[in-house]
């Protein structure tokens, strides 16, 4: 069975920074793309981020170019996010997901962790 | 960027009866090399991540019932509940995945009448 397991989400002050993680299983981690999707207290689904199988390539929304950074250990079947300069607007549960097997980084998810909350507030 | 919107923002609907929820994307999403939709339906309900409904904006994941369909083409597309059931209430996202940053439609509710 797969299994997403987001953990690391909390309170931090605007301008912190917080190191999610995600912890996968019953799949080969390294055969897929994984993105970070993230949603705002009662709002849609904001895409954040993509890295490929190998993590020689990665994706950003323009909203958090420059402040966060997506990447993987494979040996240890992980994926991050590091969230530097935080802001009041980032504020969301964050949610991995896999991606597809292949090539290209357009992905749809077929699956998806139960979400991690991140809240920027003074 | 792609922008999607869908149509209407919230729907109630009697049991058994038909939903049909519209999405729109800026532009097309169909690849012409391969003639697919890059285009994906999901599912929340409230407290639960979003589980993946459609995909190719016609094909249907593995254990999604077969009430649910989806159609369209190039940047205008639906997602039909053919007879609705209780356990469909939920919010429903499309998303296009033919370009980063993928992004979704903001979302539309569907409530029992």
């Amino acid at each position: 069975e797969v299994q997403l397991v987001e953990s690391g989400g909390g309170l931090v002050q605007p301008g912190g920074s917080l190191r999610l993680s995600c912890a996968a299983s019953g799949f080969t981690f390294s055969s897929y793309w994984m993105s970070w999707v993230r949603q705002a207290p009662g709002k849609g689904l904001e895409w954040v981020a993509n890295i490929k199988q190998d993590g020689s390539e990665k994706h950003y929304v323009d909203s958090v170019k420059g402040r966060f950074t997506i990447s993987r250990d494979n040996a240890k079947n992980s994926l991050y996010l590091q969230m530097n300069s935080l802001r009041a607007d980032d504020t969301a549960v964050y949610y991995c997901a896999r991606g597809l097997p292949w090539e290209l980084p357009n992905q749809y998810f077929h699956h998806w962790g139960q979400g991690t909350l991140v809240t920027v507030s003074s | 960027d792609f922008v999607m919107t869908q149509s209407p923002d919230s729907l109630a609907v009697s049991l058994g009866e038909r939903a049909t929820i519209n999405c729109k994307s800026s532009q097309s999403v169909l690849y012409i090399s391969n003639n697919k939709n890059y285009l994906a339906w999901y599912q929340q309900k409230p407290g639960q991540p979003p589980k993946l409904l459609i995909y190719w904006a016609s094909t249907r994941e593995s254990g999604v019932p077969d009430r649910f369909s989806g159609s369209g083409s190039g940047t205008d597309f639906t997602l039909t509940i053919s007879s609705l059931q209780a356990e469909d209430v939920a919010v429903y996202y499309c998303q296009q995945y033919y370009s980063t940053p993928f992004t979704f439609g903001p979302g539309t509710k569907v409530d029992i009448k």
